[in-house]
């Protein structure tokens, strides 16, 4: 009973180097969602999905690009990662039209850029 | 656009005294109201929410909150706290006009003592 899985959970990068975040959930989810969590600024939305082949901008989509090819599957990539991306990042799914469902997240995937 | 406001950033708390964890938010349109609580090195999971109908939610743990739309807020509290609700508490809120995002607010540090 996985749930949401991201990978990998722990990355180290150097500044403009890019790497690409995996989000799986096995619940047959419409709604995917990828969130950074820093101190004292709680969860910011980055990007989300409402289908596969879809993806839209939330709060801070700057410096990230999102694809959605399988509907299981929510990637988030960093093309140039900068210090100000080190960040905890979360990925959700939820089943629910009209915001009126669970989110159910993935454990996070912390990230260091040097 | 939507807002979540919590004030309290560490609320400490001696363990079987009562809590409350505050919740303010601002919208122009009706909104959805939600607590998720995060305990260290995991995901958020949801605690209880608000939808429609009587304002008082009860949610798993023995957590409970009261909506209360003039004021515009969603306070979380328990009667009787122990050391495993140690954790991080968080408020957030959708709108009901379905845009699909979950706005969160900052986060509340509750730490039961001994």
């Amino acid at each position: 009973n996985a749930g949401v899985t991201q990978t990998p959970k722990f990355r180290v990068l150097k500044t403009g180097q890019s790497m690409t975040l995996l989000c799986a959930q096995d619940m047959n989810h419409e709604y995917m969602y990828w969130y950074r969590q820093d101190p004292g600024m709680g969860l910011r939305l980055i990007h989300y999905s409402v289908g596969e082949g879809t993806t839209a901008k939330g709060e801070v989509p700057d410096g990230y690009n999102v694809s959605r090819l399988k509907k299981q599957n929510f990637l988030l990539g960093l093309e140039s990662a900068a210090p100000s991306q080190t960040s905890v990042y979360f990925c959700a799914s939820s089943y629910s039209q009209g915001n009126t469902g669970e989110l159910f997240f993935g454990e996070g995937s912390r990230l260091t850029v040097l | 656009a939507q807002s979540v406001t919590q004030l309290d950033s560490q609320v400490p708390v001696f363990e079987e005294a009562p809590v409350e964890l505050r919740c303010n938010y601002s919208s122009s349109v009706s909104v959805y109201l939600f607590w998720y609580v995060q305990y260290p090195n995991q995901g958020l999971q949801l605690l209880l929410k608000y939808l429609s109908g009587s304002t008082l939610v009860k949610g798993i743990n023995g957590f409970e909150a009261e909506f209360n739309k003039s004021q515009t807020s969603f306070h979380l509290r328990k009667p009787s706290v122990h050391i495993s609700d140690t954790a991080e508490y968080f408020c957030a809120v959708s709108d009901v006009k379905g845009t699909y995002k979950y706005i969160f607010g900052t986060g509340t540090r509750l730490k039961v003592l001994a």
